[in-house]
C-alpha cells in the first residue's frame, strides 16, 4: 500500500464551483498535513498547514483532517480560474527516524474554467 | 516576501558529467532540503541538512550525490556522474525550525542526454 494516495484527476470544474480535493495515507504515525499548490514547471507553493484533526478555514479554503480514517481533504469555495493547477497534499512526522521530510501525493490537476 | 532561489533554472548536461544546483534559503532559515520530481511521478524527497551536515536522507541519495553549505548562504547539490535517469525538476526548500513549513523555490529542470 502507498504511504499517501491522491487521485491525480483530471478534474474539471466551472468558476464558482465547490471543489472537493482528497488524499489517503497508511502511515498512523504522520503529525502535520499540507496542501500545497503547483503551477506547471514552478516549485510547490504552501496552502494550508494543520496539525491536528478537524477544519482550519483560511479564506475560499477549507483544510479538512480526519486522523481516525487517515484521510485529508482541501474543499475551494467559489473556484477561480486562477484556481487551475496541480494540488498536491503532503504530510510528514518526527517518528521512525524521520525528520520532518515531507511525503508528497501524487498532485490532482484541477482546471477551473471560466 | 522571502523565498527559496534557485539556478539555474535549467540545465543540460551529457551522461557521466558532474553537476551542481545551487539554491539560496530563505535568510533565517536553518533546515534545508532537496526533493525531485520526475516527469508525471510524485515529488520525492532526497536529503534533509542542517547544521552542517545531513540529518536524513533517502534510498535515492546514494555515494553519487552531495550537499554542501560552501557559506553562509549557498546550499548547493551535486550529482558526481550524471545518469539518463536523473533527469528531473530538483527542488530546494528550506524551514525556519524541524516542525515548521518548509517553502520550495521554483526547482531547477536536469536534463541529462
Amino acid at each position: 500500500q502507498k504511504e499517501v494516495e491522491q487521485d491525480p484527476g483530471p478534474l474539471s470544474v466551472p468558476e464558482g464551483a465547490i471543489v472537493s480535493l482528497n488524499c489517503t495515507y497508511s502511515n498512523s504515525a504522520f503529525q502535520y498535513f499540507m496542501w500545497y499548490r503547483q503551477y506547471s514547471r514552478k516549485g510547490p507553493e504552501l496552502l494550508m498547514y494543520t496539525y491536528s484533526s478537524g477544519n482550519k478555514e483560511d479564506g475560499r479554503f477549507t483544510a479538512q483532517v480526519d486522523k481516525s480514517s487517515k484521510y485529508i481533504s482541501l474543499f475551494i469555495r467559489d473556484s477561480q480560474p486562477s484556481d487551475s493547477a496541480t494540488y498536491l497534499c503532503a504530510m510528514t512526522s518526527n517518528s521512525g527516524g524521520s525528520n520532518y521530510k515531507l511525503t508528497f501525493g501524487k498532485g490532482t490537476l484541477l482546471t477551473v474554467n471560466p | 516576501e522571502p523565498e527559496v532561489t534557485q539556478t539555474p533554472s535549467h540545465q543540460v548536461t551529457q551522461m557521466g558529467q558532474e553537476v551542481i544546483l545551487r539554491c539560496v534559503p530563505i535568510s533565517n532559515h536553518l533546515y534545508f532540503y532537496w526533493y525531485r520530481q520526475i516527469l508525471g511521478q510524485k515529488v520525492e524527497f532526497l536529503v534533509s541538512f542542517y547544521n552542517n551536515e545531513i540529518s536524513e536522507k533517502s534510498e535515492i541519495f546514494d555515494d553519487q550525490f552531495s550537499v554542501e553549505r560552501p557559506d553562509g548562504s549557498n546550499f548547493t547539490l551535486k550529482i558526481r556522474s550524471t545518469k539518463l535517469e536523473d533527469s528531473a525538476m530538483y527542488f530546494c526548500a528550506s524551514s525556519e525550525s524541524l516542525e515548521r513549513f518548509q517553502y520550495f523555490g521554483a526547482g531547477t529542470r536536469l536534463s541529462v542526454l
